[in-house]
Order: C-alpha cells, then sequence, then structure tokens
C-alpha cells in the first residue's frame, strides 16, 4: 500500500507538503497527479521529480528511503485539488489513498 | 491533438457484464511508443487501477479484479475495450482510459499515465 494523509492545508504563498510511504519507495520510480474537482488526474510529476511540459515549477519531488514527497511552493489557490501517488513495480500499478489540499 | 473518449452504457445490471470503449485519436493504439490502462474511481474516493495493455500483446491486471476483467483493442477502429463480468453495485465509479509512454527498453517505461480520458460513470442497479 502506499499511505498519504487524507488532508494537507496551506496559506496561499506558503509551502505545502505531501508525503508518499510505503517500505523500500525509493526502489521504485513514484508519479504524482493533480485531480480538481470535477475533472480528471493530471500527471504532474513523474520518475520522482519531474515535471512535465506545462506544470509550473512551484510543484517538485523527491523520494528517499520509503517517503516520497510532492512540495508545493509558493502555493496558490488554483492549487486547491486532491493529490494522488503513483508506483509501478513491472507488473502492478498502485495509487495511494489522495491527499486533499486546502489552500486557505 | 491526443484525445480519449470513454463511452460505455451508463447502466449495467447486477451480475451483469460491462463493456467500455475508449475512443483513441491523434495517436495509434498500435504504436509501441505507449502503453494504455483503465483507471475508475468510486464516487469521492481515490484512484484503482483495473489494467494496462500494450501493442506488444503484453497486459498486466489489477490481481483483485484479474479474473473479472479482459481488456482488448480494436487497431481497425483505434480503440481500447474493456470487459468486466459480474458487476455489483461496488463497481459503481467514474471509468478512466489513460496513456502512458513506454520507454526504449522498457514497454511499460515508469509506468506513468500522462494522458487521462473524461471518464465515463457507471452505475450498477436493477
Amino acid at each position: 500500500d502506499l499511505t498519504q494523509p487524507s488532508s494537507v492545508s496551506v496559506s496561499p504563498g506558503q509551502t505545502a507538503t505531501i508525503t508518499c510511504y510505503a517500505d523500500n519507495l525509493s526502489y521504485q520510480f513514484v508519479c504524482w497527479y493533480q485531480q480538481r474537482p470535477g475533472q480528471s488526474p493530471r500527471l504532474i510529476i513523474y520518475q520522482d521529480n519531474k515535471r512535465p511540459s506545462g506544470i509550473p515549477e512551484r510543484f517538485s519531488g523527491s523520494n528517499s528511503g520509503n517517503t516520497a514527497t510532492l512540495t508545493i511552493s509558493g502555493a496558490q489557490a488554483m492549487d486547491e485539488a486532491d493529490y494522488y501517488c503513483q508506483t509501478w513495480d513491472t507488473t502492478t500499478v498502485l495509487f495511494g489513498g489522495g491527499t486533499k489540499v486546502t489552500v486557505l | 491533438r491526443l484525445q480519449l473518449q470513454e463511452s460505455g452504457p451508463g447502466l449495467v445490471k447486477p451480475s451483469e457484464t460491462l463493456s467500455l470503449i475508449c475512443a483513441v485519436s491523434g495517436a495509434s493504439i498500435s504504436s509501441s511508443d505507449f502503453y494504455w490502462g483503465w483507471i475508475r474511481q468510486s464516487p469521492g474516493m481515490g484512484l484503482e487501477w483495473i489494467g494496462s495493455f500494450h501493442s506488444s500483446g503484453i497486459l498486466y491486471f489489477n490481481p483483485s479484479l484479474k479474473s473479472r476483467v479482459t481488456i482488448s483493442v480494436d487497431t481497425s477502429k483505434n480503440h481500447l475495450a474493456l470487459k468486466m463480468t459480474s458487476m455489483t453495485a461496488a463497481d459503481r465509479a467514474l471509468y478512466y482510459c489513460a496513456r502512458g509512454l513506454s520507454a526504449s527498453s522498457d514497454y511499460y517505461g515508469d509506468g506513468s499515465f500522462d494522458f487521462w480520458g473524461q471518464g465515463t460513470l457507471v452505475t450498477v442497479s436493477s
């Protein structure tokens, strides 16, 4: 299982940190999706720390030991969404339970 | 421009088989450069992977759903199909298809999905 906090709150302009935990997680690539209300998931980080084209630089990722981390630096109101981590172990896709980020 | 359009009956009866289609435009489902997946999301809940397909013919399935799921492609229509048997109320969800990028050395690359369809809602009720 991939364990995420159910919710994270952040003030506008501050930094939000979302974790994703599993044993030996650093042995696998982790990606992150953002899902705004009523929208499909959008890939925002892949291969632990790479950003697809068009994803703002305020989104960054890391993966070390048992924990992968998504950081939103300088959070904006538009970043309010659910965030999911995901791994692939060469045969199985696994999603974290999701973290609701509130910007207030 | 890549588009993925899921479609299906919307409503299925308990114990019946669900059949969904993902119509792909802007990319070839036969290309070895991509893999394709089905993912679902129950209302208000998280994401659950159903299975993935690559044109090499190699498929992978969620172990908890494997016995009930078939994924196939129709290359003439450039679409991906999902069949799920023995539907119950627990299968009520928004069903998404999505695309991933293969790597030169690995059909399934890093396993991420870089593009998603809008999803189709499936309700199970008599």
